[in-house]
């Protein structure tokens, strides 16, 4: 069974632009999670999605926004990019319930310049 | 408050050497579900053990242990006889019944020495 993926594996931008990222859960998994790892810190929750709808979110900015589409994969979208949302962008797929564990993809690297 | 907190931020041992990676949460729920992942220089994070609040039976895996107590709110992680490729991030996790997200530590960073 295909884990987590994600893509891109690296993307390079410049402060200002738009970053979309992609994230494509386990088969049968309908909530997916994004979290951002800066350099030398912990994950931070950004977004949560269940069948289509944005469940929660972290304490970002609305320019950290995205979606979920019918097949339950996601994009996260980070318009006006800064020098500080350079970190390891991780998606994560889970089934619904509480107290099922999430499983994580390998990541999208994001370097702002 | 921190609801999960990983003291250690960084542990360095040598090869073979027993290793406790500590983990104290905090919540008021009464129905929860503690988790261990491990995050190696690649960058996924790895699944290894999900417990919940009602069972507190520790658990060993190979060189693996946990160990659950809720009168402490901790969720210690013990490596036997650790090895190269032990070294990694570790982080615990927290999830509350109530609400769908799951809270983090902020990780300890395990080097084994050769």
């Amino acid at each position: 069974e295909a884990g987590v993926t994600q893509s891109p594996t690296h993307l390079i931008k410049t402060r200002g632009q738009q970053a979309t990222l992609r994230c494509s859960p386990i088969s049968g998994h309908t909530s997916v999670y994004w979290y951002q790892q800066a350099l030398g810190l912990g994950l931070q929750f950004l977004l949560w999605y269940d069948e289509g709808e944005e469940r929660n979110r972290g304490n970002f900015p609305p320019r950290f926004s995205g979606r979920q589409f019918p097949n339950y994969s996601s994009e996260l979208n980070v318009n006006a990019l800064e020098l500080e949302d350079s970190a390891l962008y991780l998606c994560a797929s889970s089934l619904v319930e509480s107290e099922e564990t999430q499983y994580f993809g390998p990541g999208t690297r994001l370097l702002v310049l | 408050a921190q609801k999960v907190t990983q003291a250690q931020t960084e542990i360095s041992v040598v090869e073979k050497e027993d290793v406790t990676l500590d983990c104290v949460y905090e919540t008021r729920d009464t129905t929860y579900y503690l988790f261990w992942y491990k995050q190696p220089p690649s960058g996924e994070l790895v699944f290894l053990i999900r417990r919940n609040s009602f069972d507190e039976q520790n658990e060993i895996s190979g060189r693996y242990s946990w160990n659950f107590q809720k009168s402490t709110s901790s969720f210690n992680f013990t490596i036997t006889a650790s090895q190269v490729v032990d070294s990694a991030v570790y982080f615990c996790a927290l999830r509350e019944n109530t609400g769908n997200q799951f809270y983090f530590g902020t990780g300890t960073s395990l080097t084994v020495i050769p």
